[in-house]
C-alpha cells in the first residue's frame, strides 16, 4: 500500500514563527501536492510538484513556499505564520503514469496559529 | 477553469436506507475525470471511485455507484444500504484532461457533504 506520511498531526504556532509541515511518500510517487483544508471551502490546492526541484503554484500560494530535494519528501513552509493560515493541510502524492491521477493522502497535519 | 459544486453542506439518512450526494461541474475540457473521497473524523481522504468523462458505463465499487450524467454534468455519488461507519464528509473532486505535461493530476475539489447515518 501506498504510504503518505506527514510529520505532525496537530501543531500550535505563533504569529511570525516559521513553520515547516513535511510530507514523505515511499511509492517513488512522481506527484506531490499540498492542499488545504478548510470549513465550507473544502481542499484548496496550495503547491505542486511534479520533479524534485520542481514545483508549481496552485490555487491559494501566498504565504507559503515549499521544498523538494528529495523526490520522496515535500515541505511547505509557512516563512512567518499568520492567525488565518489557521487550517488542516493536506500532502498527497500521485504516480504520475497517467491514470486516472487518483491521489494518495496523508493523514492531515492540523495546524493552530496563535 | 474547472469548479465543483456540492449544495447539500449535511444530510441525515436513516441506517440501511440508500443515499445520493449531489455533485454537479463546470468545465470547457471534454476530457476529464471525476472522483469521490470520504473523509472521516479521523481526517484521512479515503478514494471511493473514480469515472473518466469517456467512461459510457457508470462507476461502480461494492456499495458505491457513480450516477454519472455527461450532458447534465453531474456525478452523484449513491451509497446502497449505508451503514453508521458511513458517517463522513464526502468530497467530490475532478481532474483535468490527461493530455497536459505537468500536473494534470491535480485535483479540484466541492466543498463537501458531511452525511450522518441515523440508527
Amino acid at each position: 500500500d501506498v504510504k503518505v506520511t506527514q510529520s505532525s498531526r496537530y501543531l500550535v504556532k505563533r504569529t511570525g514563527e516559521k513553520v515547516f509541515l513535511e510530507c514523505v511518500q515511499d511509492m517513488d510517487h512522481e506527484n506531490m501536492f499540498w492542499y488545504r483544508q478548510d470549513p465550507g471551502l473544502g481542499l484548496r490546492l496550495i503547491y505542486f510538484s511534479y520533479d524534485v526541484k520542481m514545483k508549481e503554484k496552485g490555487d491559494i500560494p501566498e504565504g507559503y513556499s515549499v521544498s523538494r530535494e528529495k523526490k520522496e519528501r515535500f515541505s511547505l513552509i509557512l516563512e512567518s505564520a499568520s492567525t488565518n493560515q489557521t487550517s488542516m493541510y493536506l500532502c498527497a502524492s500521485t504516480p504520475g503514469t497517467g491514470m486516472s491521477g487518483e491521489l494518495f493522502f496523508g493523514e492531515g497535519s492540523r495546524l493552530t496559529v496563535l | 477553469a474547472q469548479k465543483i459544486t456540492q449544495t447539500q453542506p449535511g444530510m441525515f439518512v436513516q441506517e440501511k436506507e440508500a443515499v445520493t450526494l449531489d455533485c454537479t461541474y463546470d468545465t470547457s475540457d471534454q476530457s476529464y475525470g471525476l472522483f469521490w473521497y470520504k473523509q472521516p473524523s479521523s481526517g484521512e481522504m479515503i478514494f471511493l471511485i473514480y469515472q473518466g468523462s469517456y467512461d459510457e458505463q457508470n462507476a461502480t465499487e461494492g456499495r458505491y455507484s457513480l450516477n454519472f450524467q455527461k450532458a447534465r454534468k453531474s456525478a452523484n455519488l449513491v451509497i446502497s444500504a449505508s451503514q453508521l461507519g458511513d458517517s463522513a464528509m464526502y468530497f467530490c473532486a475532478m481532474r483535468p484532461p490527461l493530455l497536459l505535461l505537468f500536473g494534470n493530476e491535480k485535483l479540484t475539489f466541492g466543498t463537501g457533504t458531511r452525511l450522518t447515518i441515523i440508527p
